[in-house]
């Protein structure tokens, strides 16, 4: 059971440049989500799935997609890369209903935009 | 504006001694909260929970303490371990929301000193 994987660990962009980042998961969970981590802040909602299908906005979702075309992957797409958006970003998933389930973090994808 | 908040960014303890990681809120629709432990290069991982309808929640070394009307939580560690060094982050949501949002504080560090 490898959990939740997230690809890649560290990545380099320029600005406007576009890329997506991974998510996977093993443990057949229906919610998964999507997390950035900024510098002396908490975690901040980008996305979340609620299911194959079905996907929502966050908190922060502008300058993000996001799919759910199967129930172990839920990929985050950048479609031009500015600044702001350098950030730590944190897949996960929980077997429960929702955010206030408990939810299994990936280990982060450490994103820096020049 | 800060929904939920973390005063104190870090805090060392002696080990075997307790630590108090402390939490308030502003926003009185908050019902449900959790304490995520963080280490270095890895994604957070669930603690403890707490539903307004209970005071204290207790899990081994971990209680989590809710005080409804100063809009306070605290995380207790008995007797805290070199191990327990990690960041901390309380969340906080609303159970009526279908549990589809989540705010996180901005995290305490603590270090258990041996």
């Amino acid at each position: 059971n490898a959990g939740v994987t997230q690809t890649p660990k560290f990545q380099v962009l320029k600005t406007g440049q576009s890329m997506t980042l991974q998510c996977a998961q093993d443990m057949n969970h229906e919610y998964m989500s999507w997390y950035r981590q900024d510098p002396g802040m908490g975690l901040r909602l980008i996305h979340y799935s609620v299911g194959a299908g079905i996907t929502d906005q966050g908190e922060v979702p502008n300058g993000y997609n996001v799919s759910r075309s199967t129930t172990e992957d839920f990929p985050l797409r950048l479609l031009s890369a500015a600044p702001s958006q350098t950030s730590v970003y944190f897949c996960a998933s929980s077997l429960g209903q929702g955010l206030l389930d408990e939810q299994f973090f990936g280990p982060g994808t450490r994103l820096t935009v020049l | 504006d800060q929904q939920v908040k973390q005063n104190s960014p870090s805090l060392s303890v002696q080990e075997g001694r307790i630590s108090i990681l402390n939490c308030d809120y502003t926003n009185s629709m908050f019902d449900y909260f959790l304490w995520y432990k963080k280490y270095p290069a890895e994604g957070p991982t669930f603690l403890i929970s707490i539903s307004s309808i209970k005071d204290k929640n207790e899990d081994g070394r971990f209680t989590v303490f809710l005080n409804k009307s100063a809009k306070h939580l605290s995380l207790h560690i008995v007797p805290s371990q070199p191990g327990d060094s990690a960041v901390y982050f309380c969340a906080a949501g609303v159970m009526d929301t279908g549990r589809r949002a989540l705010t996180f504080g901005s995290g305490t560090r603590l270090q258990v000193q041996p």
